[in-house]
């Protein structure tokens, strides 16, 4: 989930399960989501992405669940791999001129063998 | 493609010293960004530039300045860092319009400490 502060929390899971990190967003206007994994020492990479009008989204290995009425964005790993272990950014972008998304602080997850 | 590329990828300053973090993306894309990463924190928007030759101010822009040279470069100047400017810069540009322009592409980031 979202935290903000000097310590991020962080899932810990066994490879080969499944990894659910949520996030929660403030604005309801909010009209597009997006998630980044940052691996140590890299910048953020695109996972997946969803708009405002949809619920569900899939990717390779990757599902993005949007529920709007609780203004909460969750993101499932199936079978998870050592590879996946990284910090995991949600953003949200506001309703503006401008392209500006608001990220989380994001979710440390660890893969364990 | 190189994708998005700063330099350098680590600066130690003292107090009062400038420097500029330069930003390159080889993706045709218009607009560009620079945010900060501070520990347990998201990425905060410093400065960005939704076309060339325009530029805005962020979430966190004091202390800083841009310059949009051409379509392809922003920098990021620091006229007397401080060090609560020590942080990670990331670089970042998007695609000129539509669908996909939502999404960021990233640098690998330039961990910058002040003492």
């Amino acid at each position: 989930g979202e935290s903000v502060g000097l310590h991020l929390p962080t899932l810990s899971v066994q490879e080969g399960d499944n990894s659910i990190i949520n996030c929660a967003y403030s604005n309801s206007a909010s009209d597009y989501f997006i998630w980044y994994k940052q691996e140590s020492g890299k910048g953020p990479q695109f996972i997946i992405d969803i708009r405002s009008n949809m619920d569900k989204r899939q990717g390779q290995r990757v599902t993005v669940l949007l529920n709007k009425t609780v203004k909460h964005l969750s993101l499932q790993i199936a079978a998870t791999q050592p590879g996946d272990s990284a910090v995991y950014f949600c953003a949200e972008k506001r309703m503006s001129g401008y392209n500006k998304l608001i990220f989380g602080a994001g979710t440390r997850l660890a893969v364990h063998p | 493609n190189a994708g998005v590329t700063q330099t350098p990828k680590f600066q130690v300053l003292k107090t009062g010293q400038s420097m500029t973090l330069q930003c390159a993306q080889d993706m045709n894309h218009n607009s560009m960004y620079w945010y900060r990463q501070d520990p347990g924190m998201g990425l905060r928007l410093i400065y960005y530039s939704a076309s060339e030759g325009t530029t805005d101010k962020g979430e966190v822009p004091n202390g800083y300045n841009v310059s949009r040279l051409n379509k392809r470069e922003f920098s990021l100047r620091l006229e007397s860092a401080a060090p609560s400017q020590t942080s990670v810069y990331f670089c970042a540009s998007s695609h000129p319009s539509g669908q996909e322009s939502e999404k960021l592409f990233f640098g690998s980031g330039t961990q910058l400490s002040v003492l």
